[in-house]
């Protein structure tokens, strides 16, 4: 079965400033993986996904993530916070099309 | 991009009655949905995978009774919550995947679009 961790339940970063989500996962097979982002009281919305393609994942909003299957790490980034990026952020794993599972995940404070 | 709408999207009712929270996708065939929960805070929960055509499949400790889920056609899936309790007001959400394109043994590479979510209370 696979599973996902993110590793921290809260970031705060300030305006301008990189921004690092860390996600692991555990997968027997390749997983297709994700990254989801929630604003209070709205639905989910991709940020990214990687189907082992290019390892370096390019998203919206200026977003990355790359894959390291050697780390089994999937962390996001990105190079310069703004006050709209504060919110919810899930990592995602599937390696069936039946299946998606949600990290616990990382809730994003913007400080000005 | 493909869009998923959830209806409704809040909902208030009385403890013992039942309560259905349609999903529909748009714009695509969704050969597979999810049924999620989301308590305050928390992250999504998984509470069952629903094929069309087939009986869903539910996660452990979901009870089937209590969560009926309908997935009559490839654009609509439904989740009633039967004989309502305070105990089940929260967050539900669907999501909805079209069939799979496989880019390399054993990966694809479809994404799960989500619908706006259920805020369900119970009174």
């Amino acid at each position: 079965a696979q599973s996902v961790t993110q590793l921290d339940s809260h970031v705060s970063v300030s305006e301008g400033t990189p921004v690092l989500l860390r996600c692991n996962y555990s997968s027997s097979y390749s997983p297709s993986l994700f990254w989801y982002v929630q604003h209070p009281n709205k639905g989910l919305q991709l940020l990214l996904k990687y189907t082992s393609a290019a390892t370096l994942v390019k998203g919206i909003n200026g977003f990355e993530a790359e894959f390291k299957k050697s780390e089994t790490s999937f962390h996001l980034t990105k190079p310069s916070a703004h006050m709209s990026d504060a919110a919810e952020y899930f990592c995602v794993v599937s390696v069936t099309n039946n299946d998606m599972r949600f990290g616990a995940g990382t809730r994003l404070t913007v400080k000005p | 991009g493909a869009v998923v709408s959830q209806h409704p999207s809040w909902v208030i009712c009385k403890s013992g009655t039942s309560v259905k929270i349609e999903c529909r996708s748009l714009d695509f065939q969704a050969t597979t949905m999810f049924w999620y929960r989301q308590f305050p805070k928390q992250s999504l929960m998984l509470m069952a995978t629903s094929n069309e055509g087939s009986k869903a499949t539910y996660e452990q400790g979901v009870e089937k009774d209590k969560f009926l889920i309908n997935h009559a056609s490839l654009t609509l899936s439904t989740l009633t919550v039967t004989s309502a309790h305070p105990e089940d007001s929260s967050f539900y959400i669907c999501s909805a995947r079209p069939p799979p394109q496989i880019v390399a043994p054993g990966t694809m590479n479809t994404e799960a679009f989500f619908g706006q979510g259920t805020r369900l209370t119970v009174v």
